[in-house]
């Protein structure tokens, strides 16, 4: 397994300001990718984190809503945005391990709340 | 549109008992499929991967994938207070990035003692 590290774990904000969340691997990954859980629902994918390149956006996500950067294979960022209340959410990343085929891990998660 | 259904519970058992989980999903093409535990407050933690037709056991666990039927389901044996959670199935996009997952919205299971 890995060990996955998120900051900030919670947070507060405003509307309309943006927030940037940061994901630590312990260890070398080649995937990394970035979940929203709603309040009462199922994680949704909104993201794969590429190093090196441009992430790999799901439908009904996109980039200038949720930039995210990958510079190198342990660490990556997503940043949600001019929030708004609807994207009061758990953002979750997770990584899959080499050998370990298609197996996630996810990280503790960060609490959004946007006011 | 890709779905996996899952039944949103809650499954409540008493302890000793097996607790039955069912999921199913609608792309013919998937090949995997997981079973993460998620307590109230934490991340989804990985309990099963399977990939082929019929079962896989793991300790108390046992999940079973028929993919004719599109369907797949975990089996916990000898249940305990502690397998209280919300349990989510999982399943992989056919022919993608290795690791992207669709969840079903997961089934809450209480076990009492």
């Amino acid at each position: 397994s890995a060990v996955i590290s998120q900051k900030p774990s919670r947070d507060i904000c405003q509307r309309g300001t943006s927030l940037t969340i940061q994901c630590q691997v312990d260890s070398q990954v080649t995937m990394m990718f970035w979940y929203r859980q709603q309040p009462g629902q199922s994680l949704t994918l909104i993201a794969t984190a590429n190093q090196g390149s441009e992430a790999t956006y799901e439908s009904g996500f996109v980039i200038d809503k949720f930039p995210i950067s990958r510079p190198n294979l342990t660490f990556s960022t997503l940043t949600v945005s001019n929030m708004s209340p609807e994207d009061s959410s758990i953002y979750l990343c997770s990584v899959s391990l080499q050998g370990a085929r298609e197996t996630q891990y996810f990280g503790p998660g960060t609490r959004l709340l946007v006011l | 549109q890709k779905e996996v259904e899952q039944n949103s519970g809650p499954l409540s058992v008493p302890e000793g008992a097996i607790a039955s989980l069912n999921c199913t999903y609608s792309d013919r093409g998937s090949q995997s499929f997981f079973w993460y535990r998620q307590y109230s407050g934490k991340s989804p933690e990985l309990i099963m991967f399977i990939y082929s037709n019929g079962d896989k056991e793991d300790g108390r666990f046992t999940a079973q994938l028929n993919k004719a039927s599109q369907y797949v389901s975990l089996l916990i044996r000898d249940s305990q207070p502690s397998d209280s959670a919300t349990y989510l199935c999982a399943v992989g996009l056919p022919g993608s990035t290795l690791g992207r997952l669709y969840f079903g919205r997961g089934t809450q299971l209480t076990v009492w003692p």
